[in-house]
C-alpha cells in the first residue's frame, strides 16, 4: 500500500495551459509539502501544510496555487503554464511540522510527478 | 539566506571501499540534520538523520555531526553498486516557531565494481 502517492507520473502540456497534480497520503501524518526538482536536481521546497492550514509559501509565482481538502491530501494547481516550470514535483508529508527544536522528523516523499511544458 | 553546501561530485569509489559525503550548512541554529538517497528518477529517500554531535552508526552507514563547524557527512562502509545514486543532505531550518527542510544540490556517488 503507496504510504504517499501522486498523480499523474507525468504530465506534457502545452505553454498557457492550466493543470493540476494531485497527492494523497495514508500514513496519519498532520503535515504535507511540495518541492520542485529542476533540471539541475536541486529540491526546493514549495509549500508546505499543516492539518490543512498553509505554513510556508516560499517564493513562488501567484500561479500556483496548493489546496488542501483534508489533510490527507494536498493538490497542486498551476495556471498558465511556463517553460520554466517544467521540472519534477514531489508530494512529500511528516509526522508533525518540523518546527520543535531538536526533534528530529522524516519527510517522506511520494514517486513524482514530472511535468514538461512544451 | 539559509544554504547547506555539497559537493555535487561525482565521487567515485571501487566496491569494498569507504565513501565519504560532506554537508556544510550555514545557519548556526540548525538542529536536526538528514540525509537521504535518491536513485535516477526516484524520489528521494530517507537514509539517517541525526541531531547529536557526534557519530551515528545504522548498519553500513555512520552520519557524523560537527555544529561548531557547521558540518555533516555520512559515511558508506563497504560500498556496493547499489549504493550509487545521488546522496542529499537536509538540514532543518527553523523560522520563528515553524520549521523547513533545506536540502543540499546532493553529491553523486558511483561505486565500480
Amino acid at each position: 500500500d503507496t504510504a504517499v502517492s501522486q498523480t499523474p507520473k507525468y504530465l506534457v502540456t502545452q505553454m498557457g495551459n492550466d493543470k493540476s497534480i494531485k497527492c494523497e497520503q495514508n500514513l496519519g501524518h498532520d503535515t504535507m509539502y511540495w518541492y520542485k526538482q529542476d533540471s539541475k536536481k536541486f529540491l526546493k521546497i514549495m509549500f508546505s501544510y499543516n492539518n490543512k492550514e498553509l505554513i510556508i509559501n516560499e517564493t513562488v509565482p501567484n500561479r500556483f496555487s496548493p489546496k488542501s481538502p483534508d489533510k490527507a491530501h494536498l493538490n497542486l494547481h498551476i495556471n498558465s503554464l511556463e517553460l520554466g516550470d517544467s521540472a519534477v514535483y514531489f508530494c512529500a508529508s511528516s509526522p508533525i511540522l518540523g518546527g520543535l527544536a531538536g526533534v528530529p522528523y522524516e519527510q517522506y516523499f511520494g514517486p513524482g510527478t514530472r511535468l514538461t511544458v512544451t | 539566506q539559509k544554504e547547506v553546501e555539497q559537493n555535487s561530485g561525482p565521487l567515485s569509489v571501487p566496491e569494498g571501499a569507504i565513501a565519504s559525503l560532506n554537508c556544510t550548512y550555514s545557519d548556526r541554529g540548525s538542529q536536526s540534520f538528514f540525509w537521504y538517497r535518491q536513485y535516477s528518477g526516484k524520489s528521494p529517500e530517507l537514509i539517517m538523520f541525526i541531531y547529536s554531535n557526534g557519530d551515528k552508526e545504522d548498519g553500513r552507514f555512520t552520519a557524523q555531526l560537527n555544529k561548531a563547524s557547521q558540518y555533516v557527512s555520512l559515511l558508506i562502509r563497504d560500498s556496493q553498486p547499489s549504493d550509487s545514486a545521488t546522496y542529499l543532505c537536509a538540514v532543518n531550518i527553523i523560522v520563528g516557531s515553524q520549521g523547513n527542510l533545506i536540502f543540499g544540490k546532493g553529491t553523486k556517488l558511483s561505486v565500480k565494481p
